[in-house]
């Protein structure tokens, strides 16, 4: 059963505009959402990450948006450039005390390409 | 120069043999796991470690073994009893129970021939 649904799988978009991905997720006692970002051949780095108690999260060209009743989160890569493409993977733990927060659950990636 | 160090990068066995992947962190992170990577599956918790002399299974441990003899170490092998071995294995670590970041190192392509 898979916990984290990430859509799209590949998503193509010109030098300048925004990237839009979705995820979508199932166990509502996940309280931590990160994205990843893995360029070929290398490990993911976390890229920006968002808890519940805020609808949204910015960090430069990068924003997480956060629905917490419909259980779904995005990340938003405005003016997008041909660096930014890579894989980008959401991702949901719970956090809390006796190390229940032990395990992220990944969705399955997106292969973002940015033309320039 | 704090990281997570995993080697080798590149591992080619033949069928029948175990291999042993090495997970080093300098981080003095107290959790850590190992997680494998197929295209288009995402990544998938093979096992995890909380402490030292400690460690449990994820969603897809069968052929798989760890030891956490060392704080710093977290080495994974590849036992002849996982069927479909090639893939892209990476190690994470965490600071502790109260924080979430999980950091990623570089990876091993262990491919089978």
């Amino acid at each position: 059963q898979q916990q984290v649904k990430q859509s799209p799988q590949s998503l193509i978009v010109q030098k300048g505009g925004i990237s839009i991905i979705n995820c979508a997720y199932e166990n509502t006692a996940f309280d931590y959402f990160p994205w990843y970002q893995q360029f070929p051949g290398k490990g993911p780095a976390l890229l920006i990450a968002i808890r519940p108690d805020v609808s949204e999260k910015k960090e430069g060209r990068f924003t997480i948006s956060f629905n917490k009743s419909a259980k779904q989160f995005s990340l938003h890569i405005m003016d997008s450039q041909p660096g930014d493409s890579a894989t980008y993977f959401c991702a949901a733990s719970k956090s809390g005390s006796g190390g229940s927060n032990y395990k992220l659950t990944f969705g399955k990636g997106t292969l973002l390409t940015v033309n320039p | 120069d704090g990281g997570i160090t995993q080697s080798p990068k590149y591992l080619f066995r033949k069928e029948g043999q175990n291999v042993t992947l090495s997970c080093e962190q300098n981080l003095n992170h107290d959790a850590m796991y190992w997680y494998r990577q197929d295209p288009g599956q995402g990544l998938r918790l093979i096992y995890y470690s909380q402490i030292v002399n400690d460690f449990q299974k994820g969603d897809i441990a069968e052929g798989y073994s760890v030891s956490r003899e060392k704080k710093e170490s977290f080495p994974l092998t590849v036992t002849s009893a996982q069927k479909n071995p090639t893939a892209f294995y990476l190690c994470a670590s965490k600071s502790g129970h109260y924080t979430d970041t999980q950091y990623f190192g570089p990876g091993t392509r262990l491919t089978v021939l």
